[in-house]
């Protein structure tokens, strides 16, 4: 297993158009988490699922945007019709959810430009 | 979810030991402490955690004192590649809130 992986690295993209990215967790982490992380802020909670149920989403999450797990592997978050203001790098993290966690496993993100 | 509070920058010299303090003060009884290393442009890396009393691994140790409302990173002998924002987390696995980080400059 070689950690979290995320896809692509790099997206740039036209305002108004949508973009989809993929996370693979690490494959006994049955939760996995998107965040949002701007120039100079830590990474801002968005959603997360125990396998493939989505339990909790961020109030920063609007209905543009859409993440899903289908069968609790891979996810795939997608934002709608973009706009400059979702410029940013999205990170992806997985966990166990067993007594004793051990924390959080990140991905290297996706970088989104909206220009 | 429990806030945390660091300081924002610190500078040290190579060599020397580095400590980082975060206080936590409405820290839950199930909340574990857990410290997370950032450089630009990548995802945070776990460095280590802990609930009580004192943990050391390869890289660093972490102190929590018995009340648990704050705990220090400690990093030793610091050089130029831990240069980076350190995060210190307060929570479980449901969900947990980073704050801004402390950016940690290691002078030559």
């Amino acid at each position: 297993d070689t950690g979290v992986s995320q896809n692509p690295r790099h997206k740039i993209t036209k305002r108004g158009q949508n973009v989809t990215f993929r996370c693979d967790p690490i494959s006994e982490h049955n939760r996995l988490y998107w965040y949002r992380q701007t120039l100079g802020q830590g990474p801002e909670f968005l959603t997360y699922f125990q396998n493939e149920a989505q339990l909790e989403k961020s109030r920063l999450l609007s209905d543009r945007f859409s993440a899903e797990r289908p069968k609790g592997s891979f996810s795939t978050l997608e934002i709608q019709r973009t706009e400059q203001g979702d410029s940013a790098m999205y990170l992806c993290a997985s966990s166990t959810s067993r007594v004793g966690w051990d924390g959080y496993t990140f991905g290297s993100g996706t970088r989104l430009t909206v220009v | 979810l429990a806030k945390t509070t660091q300081p924002i920058s610190m500078d040290s010299y190579e060599g020397q030991e580095v400590n980082i303090t975060c206080s936590h003060n409405n820290i839950a009884t199930n909340d574990y402490i857990t410290w997370y290393q950032q450089f630009p442009s990548q995802g945070p890396r776990f460095i280590i955690q802990g609930y009580k009393t004192k943990v050391t691994n390869e890289v660093a140790s972490l102190f929590i004192p018995a009340d648990r409302k704050s705990s220090t990173l400690s990093l030793p002998r610091v050089s130029l590649s831990d240069t980076a924002v350190y995060y210190c987390l307060v929570g479980g696995y449901q969900k947990v809130t980073f704050g801004t980080g402390t950016k940690l400059q290691v002078i030559p």
